[in-house]
């Protein structure tokens, strides 16, 4: 069974709006990554953020993790259209491998 | 500084044929990890490899598929006799840590299985 599961599974928003990601996990985690991945392409790494920290930025992203909860939301600020692509969270899972989530498909509209 | 390399890019095998899948990792990096994707779905894990070692390949069905990181030259994942079931995305990704830290990825090996 998979680690992380995000929600919603696709979203659809204007340019210039937010968008926000959610992703809950099962099992205590060492550190939360998110991804991103454009069609037919490999992921690429945007954030991480460690069992111990409650929130992160990175430019216009803006992650948060709640351990009670085990859940984490992605917020993507004043979106592009660049920003289109599915994007991924992945856990550790307390062992050596990262398990990633089904994603979230994001359609940025121009 | 190339990032991680997958070859080929495109692999079509008839069934019952070998695919052999190539991941060279970042410069520096010795930890590699293989993970499958299908259409529309997330990346299952395979196996997390590191030089001349299996970690952990408890991702990796028990038969006919195989992985390897050779002390020179690049990982492999080897699938043999391959059916239609095994055509997905296959993508490789190396960490310099390998502690569930940043992982780097390459473009993935599309494998189609006629």
């Amino acid at each position: 069974s998979q680690q992380g599961e995000e929600d919603p599974q696709a979203l659809s928003i204007q340019e210039g709006e937010n968008a926000t990601m959610n992703c809950s996990y099962k099992t205590s985690i060492n550190n939360l990554q998110w991804y991103r991945q454009n069609s037919g392409r490999g992921l690429v790494h945007l954030i991480l953020i460690r069992s111990n920290e409650r929130e992160k930025h990175s430019g216009r992203l803006r992650v948060t993790l709640d351990t009670s909860k085990k859940s984490s939301s992605l917020l993507i600020t004043a979106s592009r259209a660049a920003d289109t692509a599915s994007y991924f969270c992945a856990t550790d899972a307390g062992g050596f491998k990262t398990i990633f989530g089904a994603g979230t498909r994001l359609f940025v509209k121009a | 500084n190339a990032g991680v390399m997958q070859n080929p890019r495109h692999l079509v095998r008839r069934r019952g044929q070998e695919a052999r899948l190539r991941c060279s990792p970042m410069k520096g990096h010795s930890h590699v990890y293989w993970y499958r994707q299908l259409p529309e779905e997330g990346l299952k894990f395979m196996v997390y490899l590191q030089k001349e070692n299996i970690i952990d390949e408890s991702g990796m069905p028990k038969e006919r598929f195989s992985a390897e990181f050779p002390k020179e030259g690049p990982s492999i994942l080897r699938i043999q006799q391959v059916v239609r079931g095994d055509s997905a995305a296959y993508f490789c990704a190396s960490s310099e840590q390998g502690l569930n830290e940043k992982l780097f990825f390459g473009s993935g090996t599309q494998l189609s299985v006629l």
